[in-house]
């Protein structure tokens, strides 16, 4: 069955960084668009960034562009989001998900991971 | 940058049926997700590409898309259905999700 776990969160100082991973398995991580999305306490669906099925196509969200990096290794089924210079205001639950049909439909999504930025 | 409009919070009797929408300009030309998200748990997809169900979502999920606004409609709705629903667009090489809507079976 098709599985989404995601690691990497934690506390982290304003500035700092962080690397999220989300491991792939029971599907053809290779044939999939992933996208990552977040959710901030109490809060609603934020979508942060995308990266097609080769990796030659990367999208960002305003509120990250320049300090945020998505990629993947199709080689290890997996999917990263590099978070630098983190603010408060990303604190947030980060989830990885699978595009269905290369438009952003989501079908799978993670457990999620929290990340809370915070001197 | 585009944006989705949700009603904050509907609600509906065990039974009936809700209908929950999402405005946005000429979201009918786009295709539209709905996703249910309940309590501590991460989000589902409902409804895709304006009418289709992903497997295992009940024939009681339905969805439209036409003008500005995307419906949601669950009929003979469950307590079970009670969660936060969101519609989500794909525009301009950006994903974008509406800001959610209560759903409350009383």
């Amino acid at each position: 069955q098709v599985q989404l776990v995601e690691s990497g969160g934690g506390l982290v100082k304003p500035g700092g960084s962080l690397r999220l991973s989300c491991a792939a398995s029971g599907f053809t991580f290779s044939d999939y668009f992933m996208s990552w999305i977040r959710q901030a306490p109490g809060k609603g669906l934020e979508w942060v960034s995308y990266v097609s099925s080769s990796g030659n196509t990367i999208y960002y969200a305003d509120s990250v562009k320049g300090r945020f990096t998505i990629s993947r290794d199709n080689a290890k089924n997996s999917l990263y989001l590099q978070m630098n210079s983190l603010r408060a205001e990303d604190t947030a639950v980060y989830f990885c998900a699978r595009d269905l049909d290369s438009i952003s439909s989501l079908d799978y999504w993670g457990q999620g991971t929290l990340v809370t930025v915070s001197s | 940058s585009y944006e989705l409009t949700q009603p904050p919070s509907v609600s509906v009797s065990p039974g009936q049926t809700a209908s929950i929408t999402c405005s946005g300009d000429k979201l009918g030309d786009k295709n539209a997700c709905w996703y249910r998200q309940k309590p501590g748990q991460s989000p589902v997809l409902v409804i895709y590409q304006d009418t289709k169900r992903p497997s295992g979502i009940p024939e009681r999920f339905s969805g439209s898309n036409s003008g500005n606004t995307a419906t949601l409609t669950i009929s003979e709705t469950q307590a079970m259905d009670e969660a936060d629903y969101y519609c989500q667009a794909w525009d301009s090489s950006t994903v974008v999700f509406g800001g959610g809507t209560k759903l409350t079976v009383l």
